[in-house]
């Protein structure tokens, strides 16, 4: 079974600055997708950025980029000049690619990081 | 567009008590998914259902929990006997197709049920 743990259960940072947000996964598969969710007291799960395994070019939108170490199971969230709207809770994701068996479209959640953007 | 809906928005039922949520997916979607979050917690992974095909009920805690969906539209999910345990936030998303391989297909996310079990 797939596992995905986020070590870091809060994290602060001032407005305009740099932040790194941290996950790893477990998984005995090579081709999978990874997400950044952002989930603010709405409780509206918002898709922050995605990342496919089989590429190796790190994806990014906008202020959003990840560091993603295949190798090492590794996938870092980094939010450039942040704004006071970022402020929310952060989830890591992973999810199969391949078509094998019948959950392969779930979501495997971390357990979250709680981002505070000080003014 | 109208995203996913689902009611009620809060739900407190006393403990013993059975309660139905509803789900409400993007039209044309033919995923849909339910997940529970427990306060403080990620998701947990519940029910899948697409199209006309056996749903995966893999993530289900327990025989008390139960989830229907006609054709690709609606979708109850039942909890049975409720458990102080159950309160949580339970989420649904849907999804345009089968996620396979080639372009992913987003899920959307509705905006949940908090369900207080006292």
């Amino acid at each position: 079974a797939q596992t995905v743990t986020q070590s870091q259960p809060e994290m602060s940072v001032q407005e305009a600055e740099t932040v790194t947000l941290s996950c790893t996964y477990d998984t005995s598969e090579s081709d999978y997708y990874l997400f950044w969710y952002k989930q603010p007291p709405s409780r509206q799960m918002i898709l922050v950025i995605r990342q496919e395994a089989y590429k190796q070019q790190n994806a990014t939108e906008n202020r959003f980029s990840v560091n993603f170490q295949k190798a090492a199971k590794s996938f870092s969230l980094k939010i450039s000049d942040s704004q006071l709207g970022d402020a929310a809770m952060y989830f890591c994701a992973y999810r199969r690619a391949n078509a094998g068996g019948t959950s392969y479209g779930k979501l495997t959640f971390g357990q979250g990081t709680i981002l505070t953007v000080h003014p | 567009g109208a995203g996913v809906s689902q009611s009620p928005s809060n739900k407190v039922t006393e403990k013993g008590k059975d309660v139905e949520l509803r789900c409400d997916p993007i039209s044309g979607h033919t995923a849909l998914y339910w997940y529970r979050q427990r306060l403080g917690q990620g998701l947990e992974f519940l029910i899948y259902f697409q199209g006309n095909s056996a749903p995966d009920k893999s993530g289900l805690p327990s025989d008390r929990f139960s989830a229907e969906r006609t054709g690709e539209s609606v979708s109850t999910l039942t909890i049975q006997r409720t458990q102080q345990e159950d309160s949580a936030v339970y989420l649904c998303a849907s999804s345009p197709r089968l996620a396979g391989m080639g372009p992913y297909n987003e899920q959307f996310f509705g905006p949940g049920t908090r369900l207080t079990v006292l």
